[in-house]
Formats: structure tokens, sequence, C-alpha cells
């Protein structure tokens, strides 16, 4: 199985600071990766897929970079309502997995 | 606008069955691979079952196969988890997601808003 490992595990900024989210997966994946967001108590939204594609609706100041094993979510001007847990997920191989989660607290 | 509507958890003794069930609207349901995915009290994401457009196609994470199905009726834009054998460490919140792209196998684009699952003696 493929690992992903997100850092930090935590983080707290401000509001209208840049945060940078990283992730790395145990081998190659290429561009397979998603980012996601989830709030307590709610569904996961999706953000980003492809590594650097903006989902629809979601800000544009989210974006992601990165190819093969090392990726990065960056917030450019964090906003309060960007507070949760973010999660990447590879879907190169199966079983799917997901990294075990930043939460960001504002 | 898509929706996917998760029902069916409970609360359940060790050993014992729960079915899941998703109402899908908003798109054209056969067109989609759907997917299960949980997450434990406190815990992360983990992927459970996914399932093709036409339902000939499953896969099972290794934590759950034998003991859980994955099935879906297109014609009630339905999809469904039958699970057996049901353990403690299979408490979670499970949600019902869609993947992203018609006939393919990537991210989630779309989650129901779960539905809690607890085993225990």
């Amino acid at each position: 199985d493929i690992q992903m490992t997100q850092s930090p595990s935590s983080l707290s900024a401000s509001v209208g600071d840049r945060i940078t989210i990283t992730c790395r997966a145990s081998q190659g994946i290429i561009d397979y990766l998603a980012w996601y967001q989830q709030k307590p108590g709610k569904a996961p939204k999706s953000l980003i897929y492809d590594a650097s594609t903006l989902q629809t609706g979601a800000p544009s100041r989210f974006s992601g970079s990165g190819s093969g094993t090392d990726f990065t979510l960056t917030v450019s001007g964090l906003q309060p309502e960007d507070f949760g847990t973010y999660y990447c997920q590879q879907y190169k191989n199966y079983p799917f997995t997901f990294g075990g989660g930043t939460k960001v607290e504002i | 606008e898509v929706q996917l509507l998760d029902s069916g958890g409970g609360l359940v003794q060790t050993g014992g069955s729960l079915r899941l069930s998703c109402v899908a609207s908003g798109f054209t349901f056969y067109n989609y691979a759907m997917a299960w995915v949980r997450q434990a009290p406190g815990k992360g994401l983990a992927w459970v079952s996914s399932i093709s457009g036409s339902g000939g196609a499953t896969f099972y994470a290794d934590s759950v196969r034998g003991r859980f199905t994955i099935s879906r009726d297109n014609s009630k834009n339905t999809l469904s988890l039958h699970m057996d054998s049901l353990r403690a460490e299979d408490t979670a919140v499970y949600y019902c997601a869609k993947y992203s792209r018609s006939g393919s196998y990537y991210d989630f684009a779309s989650w129901g808003q779960g539905a809690l699952v607890t085993v225990s003696s």
C-alpha cells in the first residue's frame, strides 16, 4: 500500500497568513493527488485534484503543487472560515490512501 | 446540484449486520463509480470500498473484504453497503462518495453527510 505522510499534524496561524501543508507519498504517484478540507461534524469537501487543479467552487486562495512523491497545499491569505482539518489522498493505486490530516487553527 | 443522502446507521452488537444506503441525485448515476469512506471517532479518513458505474466491478479494503458487500441499484439511484460480522473497530461515520469523473476512479468530488455506525458488545 502507498503510505501518505502529512506535515505538520497541526498548525496555528493568523488571518491573512500564508500557510503550507506538505504531503509525501511512499512511492511515486505522478499527480494522482487530491486535497480535502473537513470541518468538525461535517463531510470532507474537495479542494484540489490532480495535484494542482482547483475544484469548481473552491476559493482561489487555495493552490496545490508537486508531483511524484512530494506535494504541497498552500493557502494564500488565510480566512476565518479556513479552520478545519486538511487531508491529502492518493488515487494512483488501490487501496486509495489518505494522509493523517493537518489541523489548522486560526 | 449533486446530492448524496446517507442513511441506515445505528447501534449494532459485535458480530451483527447492518445495511447502509445512499440515495443520489443531481447527476447521471450510472455514469459514475461510487465509494464508501469511513472515519473512526477522532481519526482520519479511510477508504472502504468502490463500485463501477455498472456495478460489475467492486473493490474492497483488506480490513473489510469478505465481510462487507457494496452494491448499487441504478434504477433507483441508490448505493448500498451491507456489513456483516461487525467488529468494534468498524465503529465509524461512513460516507458515500462520488468519483469526480465519469467512468473513472480518481478523486472524490462529492460526499454524503455520513451515517454513524456504532458496534458494541
